[in-house]
């Protein structure tokens, strides 16, 4: 079965600096997706970025991007030039390959609440 | 506009009532999922379905039931046998079940149990 394990339950930044939060995950698969979503205070999951598993290039967008590192199982994820509006969960979910022998459920992480300070 | 709506936003139940939630999408997604979610932990699946008329268990199924008569609707009954259902509840979509579409979600449901 995948586990994913975040390994920073909570985690804080100043606005404007740039901040690392860990994943790593436990899997025999090889071909899988890796997501990090965010929870705000409002509740609603919003993707923020996902990789798939065959590409070698790290996925960015805008001011986030991971370090995605296949050997080793990690998947961390960067956030740069921190924001307020940063502030929330965010959980990071891994996912296998469609096949006709597994339901495609995400496996998720217990999150880390990130705490942006002015 | 696109999306995934689930109501109602809160709701409470009494000791041995069944309650159901409504999770709705106008996406065209042909495969949703319930999650459970309890505070300071991560997501848990309960049921999914990849096509209308068909539904699988997930992880923590006990206690809960699914309908899915249409695509874009895919309720939550929490039955008297869940033990103990006060949660926050997710609901989410993806285009097609199985393939690497990312699930996209619901704004969520606040069950609490008097």
């Amino acid at each position: 079965a995948q586990t994913v394990t975040q390994s920073q339950p909570e985690m804080s930044v100043q606005e404007a600096e740039t901040v690392t939060l860990s994943c790593t995950y436990d899997t025999s698969e090889n071909n899988y997706y890796l997501f990090w979503y965010k929870q705000p205070p409002s509740r609603q999951m919003i993707l923020v970025i996902r990789q798939e598993a065959y590409k070698q290039q790290n996925a960015t967008e805008n001011r986030f991007s991971v370090n995605f590192q296949k050997a080793a199982k990690s998947f961390s994820l960067k956030i740069s030039d921190s924001q307020l509006g940063d502030t929330a969960m965010y959980f990071c979910a891994f996912m296998k390959q469609w096949g006709l022998d597994n339901n495609n459920d995400m496996r998720f992480g217990a999150g880390t609440r990130l705490t942006v300070k002015p | 506009d696109g999306g995934i709506t689930q109501s109602p936003k809160y709701l409470f139940r009494k000791e041995g009532q069944n309650v159901t939630l409504s999770c709705e999408q106008n996406l065209n997604h042909d495969a949703m999922y319930w999650y459970r979610q309890d505070p300071g932990q991560g997501l848990r699946l309960i049921y999914y379905s990849q096509i209308v008329n068909d539904f699988q268990k997930g992880d923590i199924a006990e206690g809960y039931s699914v309908s899915r008569e249409k695509k874009e609707s895919f309720p939550l009954t929490v039955t008297s046998a869940q033990k103990n259902p006060t949660a926050f509840y997710l609901c989410a979509s993806s285009s097609q079940g199985g393939s690497t579409d990312t699930q996209y979600f619901g704004p969520g449901t606040r069950l609490t149990v008097l």
